[in-house]
């Protein structure tokens, strides 16, 4: 079975853009998350969909960053006004949802953005 | 949530057993202990979970003692494959959606 994708693996675009990154999360997993990870740190969680709905918002950095999950499937993580602190890998990850299974996230390739 | 600590970096032969603690003097009586592996250019990987005492899988082993203010992940015989940032996490088994990570330990296996 297929993997957590996103798409585009790379994102160049330059400072005040507007950015779209994709997630497909595992077939029939109901729970997505979405992380940050800048150079030489851990990823550092953004954003959680329960279904269709964001359970849990509180890591997203201000009201630039905006994510959505229409069908409770595939996700769309969306930046206004990129900055150059914007620039990072982000990653999205799916688990089957509740209870233990949240330990057990399964992470997509991430995909690159840089900010010029 | 709470704090782990974890060496920063390690290197190890090939075929050696590679022991990496962690620390997390802080754990609370529902957390458990989940590692994850991760590779340049990739996503981090689930490795082993447990509560207490011992577990083992394919890939790894993980020692927690009674007092579980401590754990070791254990990788038996390494290869150059194995070169990567381990990340040891904290939290609970039931509404912990949030997985916290540090900085990891980046191992580097050599020839």
């Amino acid at each position: 079975g297929a993997g957590v994708s996103q798409t585009p693996s790379n994102k160049v675009t330059e400072k005040g853009k507007y950015v779209e990154l994709r997630c497909d999360p595992i077939s029939g997993h109901t729970a997505l998350y979405w992380y940050r990870q800048s150079l030489g740190q851990g990823p550092e969680f953004l954003i959680y969909f329960q279904g269709t709905g964001a359970a849990d918002d509180s890591g997203l950095p201000n009201d630039r960053f905006f994510a959505v999950r229409p069908e409770g499937s595939v996700s769309t993580l969306k930046i206004q006004r990129t900055e150059r602190g914007d620039s990072a890998v982000y990653l999205c990850a799916s688990s089957p949802g509740g209870g233990r299974s949240y330990n057990e996230q399964f992470f997509g390739p991430g995909t690159r953005l840089t900010v010029l | 949530l709470a704090k782990t600590t974890q060496p920063i970096s390690m290197d190890s032969y090939e075929g050696q057993e590679v022991n990496i603690t962690c620390s997390h003097n802080n754990i609370a009586t529902n957390d458990y202990i989940t590692w994850y592996q991760q590779f340049p250019s990739q996503g981090p990987r689930f490795i082993i979970q447990g509560y207490k005492t011992k577990v083992t899988n394919e890939v790894a082993s993980l020692f927690i003692p009674a007092d579980r203010k401590s754990s070791t992940l254990s990788l038996p015989r390494v290869s150059l494959s194995d070169t990567a940032v381990y990340y040891c996490l904290v939290g609970s088994g039931a509404g912990s959606y949030q997985l916290t990570f540090g900085k990891g330990t980046k191992l580097s296996v050599i020839p």
